[in-house]
């Protein structure tokens, strides 16, 4: 089965500083995308960043970026000078590209408070 | 404007009463999906649909029905509402799938008596 994990139910920092929210994901497919999704008090789900994973390469948007380990199967999301406005419950999210199936998965989540 | 809309945005019933959840969207996406969201759960995926007439099975799809009888809208029918339906549920549609940026309603908060 597909699981994606989010150990950190809730985490909070100051403004201005970095934080790093933790995903590990079990999949037995070799091609799959992962996304971080945000979603503020509003509840408006927002996607923030995604990572297809034959890309080598950690995806970046801005002050949010991953730390993607394909091997270790984690999948990271690193806010830099964080703002008032990052404070949200973030998702973590996964895909297989399984042919004929359009399941995603999502992680229980973390929600995210920045302090003034 | 580019958006999902969902009716109603809050909805308190009693067991057994059928209801309709109405999502739409006015961007000419082929994929749309149902997901609710518990506490702790995260959000768990009921239906999805790759094009008209085209619907499967998420992970949670026992007491739903969904129906695509045009592109722009996907709505989710529950026959006889049970309690543990209470949750807080999203529309989401993307242009041909999951692989590319899903686009959220606002949610529709739902309350079974």
């Amino acid at each position: 089965a597909q699981t994606v994990t989010q150990s950190q139910p809730e985490m909070s920092v100051q403004e201005a500083e970095t934080v790093t929210l933790s995903c590990t994901y079990d999949t037995s497919e070799n091609n799959y995308y992962l996304f971080w999704y945000k979603q503020p008090p509003s509840r408006q789900m927002i996607l923030v960043i995604r990572q297809e994973a034959y890309k080598q390469q950690n995806a970046t948007e801005n002050r949010f970026s991953v730390n993607f380990q394909k091997a270790a199967k984690s999948f990271s999301l690193k806010i830099s000078d964080s703002q008032l406005g990052d404070t949200a419950m973030y998702f973590c999210a996964f895909i297989p590209l399984i042919q004929g199936a359009q399941k995603l998965v999502f992680g229980q989540g973390t929600r995210l408070t920045i302090n003034p | 404007e580019a958006q999902v809309t969902q009716n109603p945005r809050y909805l308190i019933t009693v067991t057994g009463k059928k209801l309709t959840v109405t999502c739409s969207q006015n961007m000419n996406h082929e994929y749309m999906s149902w997901y609710r969201q518990d506490p702790g759960l995260g959000l768990r995926q009921i239906y999805y649909s790759m094009n008209v007439e085209v619907t499967d099975k998420g992970d949670v799809p026992e007491g739903y029905k969904v129906s695509r009888k045009e592109k722009r809208n996907f709505p989710l029918i529950l026959e006889s509402p049970s309690p543990n339906q209470t949750s807080l549920y999203f529309c989401a549609s993307s242009l041909l799938g999951l692989q590319e940026t899903q686009y959220f309603g606002p949610g529709t908060r739902l309350l079974v008596l």
